[in-house]
């Protein structure tokens, strides 16, 4: 099962524009991660942001995490046609016997030229 | 440094075969995983695999099993297949998720059953 939801499911914006995702989760984490697909290929990792962390920036990305709402969102600033993709969270509980990367549901990103 | 490498690629088989993926990590990569991609489900857990151990299992049936060799490459196995099989399947690999590491995913092994 996901281990959450991300809002909205589609994203259509002009080029330059910034684009916003957000990712709600259940339980609690050590660290929650962003990665990108396209087409269908695999997943590559964006950036990771600690339980313990705020705020992260990463070039043109910026990541926050409340964890007091189990939430985090992915800003994509002046966005550009070649981050058209599929945008996915992915939390990290470090327990006993239940270590694993649980998903979202995604984002599909469009960017209009 | 050299990415995650699966294979095949692209693979059809018949429901009743069997199929064996496999996946080379990055080197120095002792964490392996395994993610199956639907259009509905989505990215499921399947297995994690560190120095030839299973660590973890998600929640799929007996059919799906896996391993890890001592040179940390990884294959998983699908047993008497069904067509509800077909999917992407995604290899990750990590240092060792202890560390709060990202994973780096190999390209997929997409898997067509007739």
């Amino acid at each position: 099962s996901q281990q959450g939801e991300e809002d909205p499911q589609a994203l259509s914006i002009q080029e330059g524009e910034n684009a916003t995702m957000n990712c709600s989760y259940k339980t609690s984490i050590n660290n929650l991660q962003w990665y990108r697909q396209n087409s269908g290929r695999g997943l590559v990792h964006l950036i990771l942001i600690r339980s313990n962390e705020r705020e992260k920036h990463s070039g043109r990305l910026r990541v926050t995490l409340d964890t007091s709402k189990k939430s985090s969102s992915l800003l994509i600033t002046a966005s550009r046609a070649a981050d058209t993709a599929s945008y996915f969270c992915a939390t990290d509980v470090l327990s006993f016997g239940n270590e694993k990367l649980t998903f979202g549901t995604g984002t599909r990103l469009t960017i209009i030229p | 440094k050299a990415g995650v490498t699966q294979t095949p690629r692209y693979l059809i088989k018949t429901r009743g075969q069997q199929v064996t993926l496999s996946c080379s990590p990055i080197s120095g990569h002792r964490s392996v995983s395994w993610y199956q991609q639907t259009p509905g489900q989505g990215l499921q857990f399947l297995f994690e695999y560190f120095s030839e151990t299973q660590r973890n299992k998600g929640n799929f049936p007996g059919r799906f099993s896996g391993r890890q060799f001592s040179n940390s490459r990884s294959e998983m196995n699908v047993s008497t297949l069904e067509l509800g099989d077909s999917a992407l399947y995604l290899c990750a690999s990590s240092w060792d998720r202890g560390l709060g590491r990202g994973y780096t995913f190999g390209s997929g092994t997409r898997l067509t059953v007739v």
